[in-house]
């Protein structure tokens, strides 16, 4: 079976700081993909990465696949309180029903 | 464009009452169409996925069912609910098909109270 876990859980900073949001598993994702949710609705696409190693930017946001695609990182410079939510780490396998293995989640409050 | 409509937003239910939700994907045709449970504050965990008309795959035993009885109508289903089936529930889809490099689109969720 394939897990992955995300950390850390919860993370509650002040407007400015910068944060890592990690999500790691002993399996291989062919890809992995990040959301983020606002309560009561459903998770939004955020990015998603394909190849090891590979790095992408969405404005203050960082995103990293790992070399082994056993693990991604999503780092966000200079938080915002509009930054805040819940933010799911989800990985395919490689069957071709595109099934997604979501992380537990790391729930993001930016104060003002 | 494709859009998806999942309803009731929300259900209060009593315990041993039946239970139907509903999520079509309008714009695109032979969706993969998957339902999600979650926990508050939690991540997701899949209960059912289709890749086509009458062929559901469930992930995990549980109490509930789901059809498809059309390409872009998924339906959860149970005939007698208890109350660990309480959760925030979310249709999704993507295109068939596409591996990994397609991200999924969610509807905006059912929250299910069973009481």
């Amino acid at each position: 079976t394939q897990l992955l876990e995300q950390s850390p859980q919860f993370l509650s900073i002040q407007e400015g700081e910068n944060l890592t949001v990690y999500c790691n598993s002993s399996s291989v994702f062919s890809s992995l993909q990040w959301y983020r949710q606002e309560p009561g609705e459903g998770p939004v696409l955020l990015v998603t990465v394909v190849t090891g190693g590979e790095v992408k930017k969405l404005k203050r946001l960082t995103f990293q696949f790992g070399d082994a695609r056993k693990d991604s990182s999503l780092h966000i410079t200079a938080a915002q309180p509009g930054d805040t939510g819940l933010y799911l780490c989800a990985g395919v396998g490689s069957s071709n029903t595109g099934k997604l293995i979501f992380g537990q989640g790391t729930t993001l409050q930016v104060k003002p | 464009s494709q859009t998806i409509h999942q309803w009731p937003a929300t259900l209060v239910q009593p315990v041993g009452s039946p239970l139907s939700l509903e999520c079509t994907v309008e714009g695109t045709s032979n969706p993969n169409l998957y339902w999600y449970r979650q926990a508050a504050g939690r991540g997701l965990q899949l209960l059912f996925y289709s890749v086509g008309i009458g062929q559901i795959s469930s992930e995990v035993p549980q109490n509930l069912s789901a059809s498809r009885p059309q390409d872009r109508q998924f339906i959860l289903s149970s005939k007698k609910l208890l109350l660990s089936d309480s959760g925030f529930y979310l249709c999704a889809w993507k295109p068939a098909g596409t591996g990994g490099r397609y991200g999924y689109t969610f509807g905006s969720g059912t929250r299910l109270t069973v009481v």
